[in-house]
């Protein structure tokens, strides 16, 4: 199994600020898919990104961008312009290209605090 | 229009009971699954089925049996529940075939509390 690692089990970022989350995981393949999913305190889970391994260029959606080191087995969560409703759990997940039952690995998250 | 709708969203019940919790999605996906995410709030999958088959059956106790009588429904029911199973239950669907890289559409969850 893959292990996925979120090291800051807590994190806070003042409004408008930018924050990282830090995510790093454990695989020998070379075709997988990385995500970052936010849940915020309605449970829901929300897609926020995604990158496939193969891309060398670093996937961003509006405010949200990552870093991904494939070298490193890195994949960080930049928010910019943090913003209230940016509070929420957020899990990064792996997902092997191979897999036959699709399934996702994911770590054991970081609660992020924004602070007015 | 939900994409993914789960029912109940809260279920509270005494040891020793059986229930059910159901999945419907509304997005023609092909494979679907049940998450356990514990007090910790860790996700693990128990169970993924790929049009009606199963095909991930991770080490849950027998006592929980997913039943998928379409590939747009996936319920799971729990025999002799124990407080132990109190958690939080997340159905999801994906459209393995051709998304592999996509990722799950997740449904609301259900909080399931044995007292």
């Amino acid at each position: 199994a893959q292990t996925v690692t979120q090291s800051q089990p807590e994190m806070s970022v003042q409004e408008a600020e930018t924050v990282t989350l830090s995510c790093t995981y454990d695989t020998s393949e070379s075709d997988y898919y990385l995500f970052w999913y936010k849940q915020p305190p309605s449970r829901q889970m929300i897609l926020v990104i995604r990158q496939e391994a193969y891309k060398q260029q670093n996937a961003t959606e509006n405010r949200f961008s990552v870093n991904f080191q494939k070298a490193a087995k890195s994949f960080s969560l930049k928010i910019s312009d943090s913003q209230l409703g940016d509070a929420a759990m957020y899990f990064c997940a792996y997902r092997s290209a191979r897999d036959t039952g699709n399934q996702f690995y994911f770590g054991t998250g970081t609660s992020l605090t924004v602070i007015p | 229009d939900t994409a993914v709708s789960q029912t109940p969203k809260y279920l509270v019940t005494q040891m020793g009971n059986d229930k059910s919790i159901k999945c419907e999605q509304n997005l023609g996906h092909d494979t679907m699954y049940w998450y356990k995410q514990d007090s910790k709030k860790f996700l693990k999958i128990m169970f993924s089925y790929n049009n009606k088959e199963l095909i991930i059956n991770e080490t849950v106790p027998n006592r929980f049996s997913p039943k998928s009588p379409d590939k747009a429904h996936l319920n799971l029911h729990i025999n002799s529940l124990e407080l132990g199973d109190s958690a939080v239950y997340f159905c999801a669907s994906s459209q393995y075939v051709t998304g592999p890289g996509y990722g799950y559409t997740f449904g609301s969850g259900t909080r399931l509390t044995v007292v």
